[in-house]
């Protein structure tokens, strides 16, 4: 089954633990992307990436790292979580965001609901 | 920063009728508009993208329209039914993905 799937879906950690949410899609997809969640604020792009080895910042990405050293995984990495990194966090991909290559429909994990107390 | 606004933000209507949720966006050169459907503590699910060349798109009972030059998008439902009952997102895409804050529709028996 074409999928999109994050892990852990729910964590409660504590402040400057690091921590990692894993996100992997089975569909060869090149574009991938990692958005929060919050009431009132919408959803929000944090970072995204075209292909292997490229990565692009979004809308709010102070405190958070990714990587993108194989095509199918885009860990999303808080090296030290705070309190407002609490939210609902989304994985995201798409064949490629290239209208030219017929892309663009983007794929969305579960989800991933981080508290950090 | 180009923004994208969604009117209204909740609409309650009766079971059986057709409704259009609107979706306004100021990036000029999307590549294309997407719109997803989101239950209560759920993710996304994908209803319908509109490349940048087309003007409408459709699936069952649902139908999307593209207007670049007013940066408008509608998605109509026909003969609505309790279990369309959800917040609607629209989200433009141009190398970055912009939402919506949604619409939060519900469908009473």
């Amino acid at each position: 089954e074409a999928q999109v799937t994050q892990n852990p879906r729910y964590l409660i950690t504590v402040t400057g633990k690091k921590l990692t949410v894993t996100c992997s899609q089975n569909m060869n997809h090149e574009y991938m992307s990692w958005y929060r969640q919050d009431p009132g604020l919408g959803l929000r792009q944090i970072y995204y990436s075209m292909n292997v080895e490229v990565t692009d910042k979004g809308d709010v990405p102070e405190g958070y790292k990714v990587s993108r050293k194989e095509k199918r995984n885009f860990p999303l990495i808080l090296e030290s979580p705070s309190p407002n990194q609490t939210s609902l966090y989304f994985c995201a991909s798409s064949l490629s965001i290239d209208p030219y290559s017929g892309g663009g429909e983007q794929f969305f994990g579960p989800g991933t609901r981080l508290t950090v107390l | 920063k180009q923004e994208v606004t969604q009117i209204p933000a909740a609409l309650s209507v009766p079971e059986g009728e057709n409704l259009v949720l609107n979706c306004s966006f100021t990036d000029s050169a999307i590549y294309n508009l997407q719109w997803f459907r989101q239950d209560p503590g759920k993710g996304l699910t994908s209803l319908l993208l509109i490349q940048s060349s087309q003007r409408e798109q459709t699936s069952g009972r649902l139908n999307a329209s593209l207007d670049k030059s007013s940066g408008r998008s509608t998605l109509y439902i026909a003969a609505s039914q309790p279990g369309d009952s959800a917040t609607y997102l629209c989200a433009q895409n141009h190398n970055d993905m912009r939402f919506g804050a949604g619409t939060r529709l519900t469908v009473k028996p």
